[in-house]
C-alpha cells in the first residue's frame, strides 16, 4: 500500500512570502498525485493534480506543484502568498490504473499574517 | 447543482454506544467513500462504496461498517464506540471512474464522551 509523508505539519508565513510545501510518497508503480485545500469552515477542494504529462502543474489561485519521479515528490509551491490563503493543505496519492482511493498525508496547517 | 450532504453536524455520545451517520451524494455520482479525520492523523480512509457494492476498504476495525443503497446514499455505522472514535467524519463521492477527483461534505463531528 502506499503512504505520504507531509513534512511540515505546521506553516508561518508573512504576505507576500515564498511557499514550497513539501509531500513525499512511497510507491513504486504509477501514481495519480493531488493537492487538497481546507479554507477555515469549508470543504475540502481539489487544488490541482497530477495524472501524466508534463510533470509542472498548475491549479487554482496561482499554486502549482512539480511531479519528481526519482524523488517520489510533488511539492506545492507559491511564489507570493496572501492572507486568504491560510488553509490546512493535503498532498495524496493513488494508484494509477483502477479505481484506487487516494491516500492523504496528514496535512500542513498553513497560518500567512497579514 | 447540490453538493455532498452529511447529517447530523454533530453528534455527542457516549462509550459503548454506536452511531449512525449519513451521507447524500452529489447527483449522479455512485461512489461514495468515508474518511476520518483527526489533528494528529490527517484524513484516514475508512471505505469507500460503489453501486451498492464495497469496493475499497482501509484498515479500521469492524466496529466501523458502512452500506449504500439504491439511490447512492450511503450510510456509516460505528459499534461500542470509544473514546478515540471522536473525530471528523468525512464523506465524498465521485462519479466512480479512474482519477476523477472527490467531492467532500462537510462532516460529521463526533464526540464520545
Amino acid at each position: 500500500a502506499q503512504s505520504v509523508s507531509q513534512h511540515n505539519h505546521h506553516v508561518i508565513l508573512s504576505e507576500a512570502a515564498s511557499l514550497e510545501l513539501g509531500c513525499n510518497y512511497s510507491y513504486g508503480g504509477t501514481v495519480n498525485l493531488f493537492w487538497y485545500v481546507q479554507y477555515p469552515g469549508q470543504h475540502l477542494q481539489l487544488l490541482l493534480k497530477y495524472f501524466s504529462g508534463d510533470p509542472l502543474v498548475k491549479g487554482i489561485k496561482g499554486f502549482e506543484a512539480e511531479f519528481i519521479k526519482s524523488k517520489f515528490s510533488f511539492n506545492l509551491r507559491k511564489p507570493s502568498v496572501q492572507w486568504s490563503d491560510t488553509a490546512e493543505y493535503f498532498c495524496a496519492v493513488s494508484r494509477s490504473g483502477g479505481s484506487y482511493i487516494p491516500t492523504f498525508g496528514r496535512g500542513t496547517s498553513l497560518i500567512v499574517h497579514p | 447543482k447540490a453538493g455532498v450532504t452529511q447529517t447530523p453536524r454533530y453528534l455527542i455520545k457516549t462509550r459503548g454506544q454506536q452511531v449512525t451517520l449519513s451521507c447524500s451524494p452529489i447527483s449522479g455520482h455512485r461512489s461514495v467513500s468515508w474518511y476520518q479525520q483527526t489533528p494528529g492523523q490527517g484524513l484516514q480512509f475508512l471505505f469507500e462504496y460503489f453501486s451498492e457494492t464495497q469496493r475499497n476498504k482501509g484498515n479500521f476495525p469492524g466496529r466501523f461498517s458502512g452500506r449504500q443503497f439504491s439511490n447512492s446514499r450511503s450510510e456509516m455505522n460505528v459499534s461500542t464506540l470509544e473514546l478515540g472514535d471522536s473525530a471528523l467524519y468525512l464523506c465524498a463521492s465521485r462519479r466512480g471512474g479512474e482519477n476523477e477527483k472527490l467531492f467532500f461534505g462537510s462532516g460529521t463531528q463526533l464526540s464520545v464522551l
